[in-house]
């Protein structure tokens, strides 16, 4: 079955420390995003990728970064610059940024 | 620039009874609207979209959602609630840019379903 994973399902980061959140889609789309979900909130853009080789600042770049080298792989690397990364992440992908966007299962990061 | 409120942040319903989720937006242009849901600890699955078609649309597990422009309102809804409707909903719009289409998500509006 075509689908997004997103790994692990839970990440914990030390203090000063960087981590990164996996995410591989086997749906050959074009495009794929990053988002931050916090409790009772929507979500928040961070990062995203209309093609590989290439990505964008979000809403709340800062303290992420992330790179685009395969087309089916998004990698989002929290970076000990993110002060409060304790939050669901979540990784989405489309045919191309017109169409609706398909969900992992997200990865939930929280500070030791 | 382009913004989503979701009128309820909890919804309270009986199994068997209507479910009604209010969303209100704003947008300069003519925007496309999703509806999707939420599961603990899943990611999000679309359960609607509006493009621009037909003002009432039918998205999975029996849930419609009706686009009035004179409103700015997206409601969903669902006739008859089951247990497995109790979730989180999100409202989003979605506008065409510069750099290809950006979402905008409501707050969120998380459903309990009393047996």
């Amino acid at each position: 079955d075509g689908g997004i994973t997103q790994s692990p399902k839970y990440l914990f980061r030390k203090e000063g420390q960087n981590v990164t959140l996996s995410c591989e889609q086997n749906l050959n789309h074009d495009a794929m995003y990053w988002y931050r979900q916090d409790p009772g909130q929507g979500l928040r853009l961070i990062y995203y990728s209309q093609i590989v080789n290439d990505f964008q600042k979000g809403d709340i770049a800062e303290g992420y970064s992330v790179s685009r080298e395969k087309k089916e792989s998004f990698p989002l690397t929290v970076t000990s610059a993110q002060k409060n990364p304790t939050a669901f992440y979540l990784c989405a992908s489309s045919v191309d940024p017109n169409q609706p966007q398909h969900f992992g299962d997200g990865t939930r990061l929280s500070i030791l | 620039a382009q913004s989503v409120t979701q009128l309820d942040s909890h919804v309270s319903v009986s199994e068997g009874t209507p479910v009604l989720l209010r969303c209100n937006y704003s947008s300069s242009y003519s925007p496309s609207l999703f509806w999707y849901v939420q599961h603990p600890n899943k990611g999000l699955q679309l359960l609607l979209k509006y493009t621009s078609a037909a003002t009432l649309v039918k998205g999975i597990n029996g849930f419609e959602a009706e686009f009035k422009k004179s409103e700015t309102s997206f409601h969903l809804t669902k006739p008859s609630a089951h247990m497995s409707d109790a979730a989180e909903y999100f409202c989003v719009v979605s506008e065409l840019g510069a750099a290809g289409n950006k979402l905008t998500f409501g707050g969120g509006t998380r459903v309990l379903v009393k047996p």
